[in-house]
């Protein structure tokens, strides 16, 4: 099983709809998660991380996290074209210190 | 808050030469850097996280002896690929971390090689 794994995708949603993009996980020691958006040609940004169980909200953005079920995922809300982008979900690793390891992304397109 | 510059963002050089990218933490100590490559429609890849004053650690795979690393400082590190060959041309980033930093980590704008 991958460290970190995601559907690449495309995930096509419509304009103004809510889009979800999901992650799974292996390692159940993971403590940290982040959401990362990578433009093509361009460097990741950071979205939102988050460390506990539960929601985390920030604008349209809101991360949810379930240990137990071991997942982490990304909620847009109102989705424009200017979120069409790839999505990367990247976690620290149980004695892997502060180091990332990031999933393979998933394509997201909003369409007009 | 918390940028890292990296240059250059694009270079063409020739099979056999070196190139060094350098990146910079402009308002935060980066006490570790990480530099990463990647290649076209693939996730990034971990080659080497450097720490201040420290030699780097690379991930396995990675030729330390063709992928130099240096952090001098606590804002400045560079990565030199020597005697580059065409199948180094990648996208390289680095990403920076503070102790204690509880707002993930920066990336740099990347440097895009391309060896002829």
């Amino acid at each position: 099983q991958k460290e970190v794994e995601q559907n690449s995708g495309p995930l096509s949603v419509p304009e103004g709809a809510i889009a979800s993009l999901n992650c799974t996980y292996s390692d159940r020691g993971s403590q940290s998660f982040f959401w990362y958006r990578q433009y093509s040609g361009k460097s990741p940004e950071l979205i939102m991380f988050i460390y506990s169980n539960g929601d985390k909200e920030d604008g349209r953005f809101t991360a949810q996290l379930n240990k137990a079920s071991q997942y982490v995922s990304l909620l847009i809300r109102d989705s424009q074209p200017s979120d069409s982008a790839t999505y990367l979900c990247a976690l620290t690793l149980t004695g892997g210190g502060n180091k990332l390891t990031f999933g393979t992304g998933t394509q997201l397109k909003v369409e007009l | 808050g918390a940028v890292v510059s990296q240059h250059p963002s694009r270079v063409i050089c020739k099979s056999g030469t070196s190139v060094k990218i350098e990146c910079r933490s402009l308002d935060f100590q980066a006490t570790t850097m990480f530099w990463y490559r990647q290649f076209p429609k693939q996730s990034l890849m971990l080659m080497a996280t450097s720490n201040e004053g420290s030699k780097a650690t690379y991930e396995q795979g990675v030729e330390k002896d063709k992928f130099l690393i240096n952090h001098a400082s606590l804002t400045l590190s560079t990565l030199t690929v020597t005697s580059a060959h065409p199948e180094d041309s990648s996208f390289y980033i680095c990403s920076a971390s503070a102790r204690g930093f509880s707002y993930g980590y920066t990336f740099g704008s990347g440097t895009r090689l391309t060896v002829v």
